[in-house]
Parts: structure tokens; C-alpha cells; sequence
């Protein structure tokens, strides 16, 4: 049981291309979280999800949807890929807000190269 | 809004001396923090958190940090570094639950921990 599970793991594609990342978790957990990750910034938010049917954006949400119509499932799209979107995304979890302890839990990451 | 300064991109320590890894927050309420651990081709894995009580944490593989309220820092310490703690490492804030933060956490932006023999 993996926990949390994104693929590809790997992908390059090119400009203008659509590309999905996906993410499945297997805890229930209500939250998810995407994040990229890059060099000089750490990891930024760019969607989250509280539960099924709502999201909301993060710190850099441009040239992203998202959606998550079941709790399990939490899947990133680039509807049209740039060269910028190149970079190491994360998916993560996390349970209910109330008395939790804000930890998350990551998956291993999606390389996305976009040329 | 909160935010996170890591202090040294790059730190590089001999096996065996200790390892101190810098980390300052900026937050309007009392937050959580967390260090994280990354390494190569991984995800973040958590190696400490403090959410309330006491200031001092210990985490996994002999690390530890100490909140200090008054300098606003959470830095990560280790009394003996191996050479499997070469990685990187990631401080982050979030708000507690119950004060709108959703689990959001603000990352650093890493400091790479090099351990040569």
C-alpha cells in the first residue's frame, strides 16, 4: 500500500501540449495538495483541495486546473505547456483540519520537462 | 502572511561534527513549523514538527530543533553528522487548525546539506 501515488513519474513533452499529472491516495485524506518544486524557491502551492468538489488556488496557480471529483483522485493539468512549467511537481495530503497537526504527507514527485 | 527564510543554501559539515541548519519564520499568529528532508529523486519525508508545548522537538535520525518565540527561529540540529544525512532540507510554516490555514504549508527555499569524510 503506497499511500500516496503520482504519475508519470517522468515526462517530457512540448510547448502547447496538454499534459495531466495524476495523484491517488489511499488514506482519505481530506486535503491535497499540488506543489512545484525549483531551484532557489523551495516548493510552492499552486492547488489544494479541501474535500471532493472544492479547490482552491495556491501561491502560483497560472497555466494550471485542477479538479478533484472523488477524495482518492486529485489530478494537475497544464492545458497548454510552457517552457516555465518545467520542473519537479509533488503531490501531498493531509487529514481534517480540525485537531490535526498540519503535517503533510508527499508523494515522490512527477519531473515534467517541457521543450 | 506567513514566510519561511532558510540561512545557507549550501551547508557542508565533516562526518562526525554537528550539523546546524538555519531557519527563521514570520507569522501573525503562533504557528506550526515543520522540518522536512529530501533525498535524491524522493519526496519530503518529516523529520520534526512543533505545533504547542514544549520548545525543544526531537525527530527522526537524531535530529532535533528548539522554537524560540523571541528570535522567531526553528533551527535544526544534529550533535553528529553521518554521511547519510546528506540531503536536502526544508523548514515550513503553517497556521494551527482552527485558524483558516487549511494544512497550507510555506515552504524555505532549502538549504543542501553536503557531509564529506
Amino acid at each position: 500500500d503506497a499511500g500516496i501515488t503520482q504519475s508519470p513519474r517522468y515526462k517530457i513533452t512540448e510547448t502547447g501540449r496538454q499534459v495531466t499529472l495524476m495523484c491517488h491516495q489511499t488514506w482519505s485524506h481530506s486535503y491535497m495538495f499540488w506543489y512545484r518544486q525549483d531551484l532557489g524557491h523551495g516548493l510552492r502551492l499552486i492547488y489544494y483541495s479541501a474535500a471532493a468538489d472544492i479547490t482552491d488556488k495556491g501561491e502560483v496557480p497560472d497555466g494550471y486546473v485542477v479538479s478533484r471529483s472523488k477524495t482518492e483522485n486529485f489530478p494537475l493539468t497544464l492545458e497548454s505547456a510552457t517552457r516555465s512549467q518545467t520542473s519537479v511537481y509533488f503531490c501531498a495530503t493531509g487529514p481534517t483540519n480540525r485537531g490535526g497537526t498540519g503535517e503533510l504527507f508527499f508523494g515522490e514527485g512527477s519531473r515534467l520537462t517541457v521543450l | 502572511a506567513q514566510s519561511v527564510t532558510q540561512l545557507g543554501s549550501h551547508v557542508s559539515v565533516s562526518e562526525g561534527a554537528l550539523v546546524l541548519l538555519r531557519c527563521n519564520y514570520s507569522s501573525s499568529v503562533p504557528p506550526y513549523l515543520f522540518w522536512y528532508v529530501q533525498y535524491p529523486n524522493q519526496g519530503l519525508q518529516l523529520l520534526l514538527k512543533y505545533t504547542t508545548g514544549a520548545t525543544l522537538v526531537k525527530g527522526i535520525n537524531g535530529f532535533e530543533a528548539e522554537f524560540k518565540k523571541s528570535e522567531t527561529s526553528f533551527h535544526l540540529t544534529k550533535p553528529s553528522a553521518h554521511m547519510s544525512d546528506a540531503a536536502e532540507y526544508f523548514c515550513a510554516v503553517s497556521l494551527p487548525p482552527f485558524s483558516g490555514g487549511y494544512n497550507k504549508l510555506i515552504f524555505g527555499a532549502g538549504t543542501r546539506l553536503a557531509v564529506h569524510p
